[in-house]
């Protein structure tokens, strides 16, 4: 069936340090793979996504980088700040019509100043 | 633009008690997620809409469930009767239709059940 598999489960990093999670999914038809950041507490925020047809996504200090051979994607923070610190979860798109997603089980990401 | 609205923010109950969990979707938006979060077993799909209809109902945990999407701009989520291992925060979210679109979240429901 559908899976995501996310790791590592928890981060620490320096802050200016950078920090990278790593998601593997199972469903080759999968085609849009967003990123979310929960902070303790709050909502999941989307903060960056991609899909299919594009191989890396950047918005300032995160990117996305996906390689559909593999079915790999990761996200990537330079220049890590405290504020940085979060849960973050990836998502897979399930193949269909619908906008089902599949959710990794989640990074927690510890950015120490 | 109005996000993704969920009532109660806290809801604290005795077991046994039934417990209605409500969202309103983003306008204009056709699909509708509920989602269960713990500590054990993370973010959890329960059930989820599309246009009204529901699609996919096999993660709702057991009978004691029930969701309904009467209309486009209001869902519900109930736990009749609630028991203690039913605690955890509870989110709605929806997004557009078509494939691959991103899904936005409420705030959520934290639900603890005495």
């Amino acid at each position: 069936g559908e899976n995501v598999e996310q790791h590592p489960s928890t981060l620490s990093v320096q802050e200016g340090d950078s920090a990278v999670i790593k998601c593997t999914y199972s469903d080759s038809a999968s085609n849009y793979f967003p990123w979310y950041k929960q902070e303790l507490g709050k909502r999941p925020q989307l903060i960056i996504d991609i899909r299919s047809n594009v191989g890396e996504k950047k918005d300032q200090r995160i990117a996305v980088t996906l390689n559909k051979t593999a079915k790999h994607f990761s996200l990537h923070i330079t220049e890590t700040q405290p504020e940085d610190s979060a849960v973050y979860f990836c998502a897979a798109s399930f193949s269909g019509p619908t906008n089902k997603l599949i959710f990794g089980t989640g990074t927690l990401l510890a950015v120490q100043p | 633009d109005a996000g993704v609205i969920q009532s109660p923010r806290h809801e604290v109950t005795e077991m046994g008690q039934e417990v209605t969990l409500r969202c309103k979707p983003i306008s204009g938006h056709n699909s509708l997620f509920w989602y269960r979060q713990t500590m054990m077993r993370g973010l959890e799909l329960l059930i989820y809409f599309n246009n009204n209809v529901p699609i996919d109902d096999s993660g709702m945990p057991e009978d004691r469930f029930s969701a309904k999407m009467p209309n486009a701009s209001f869902s519900t989520l109930k736990i009749q009767p609630s028991e203690p291992r039913d605690s955890a925060v509870y989110f709605c979210a929806s997004s557009s239709t078509g494939g691959g679109q991103p899904q936005h979240f409420g705030d959520g429901t934290r639900l603890s059940i005495l």
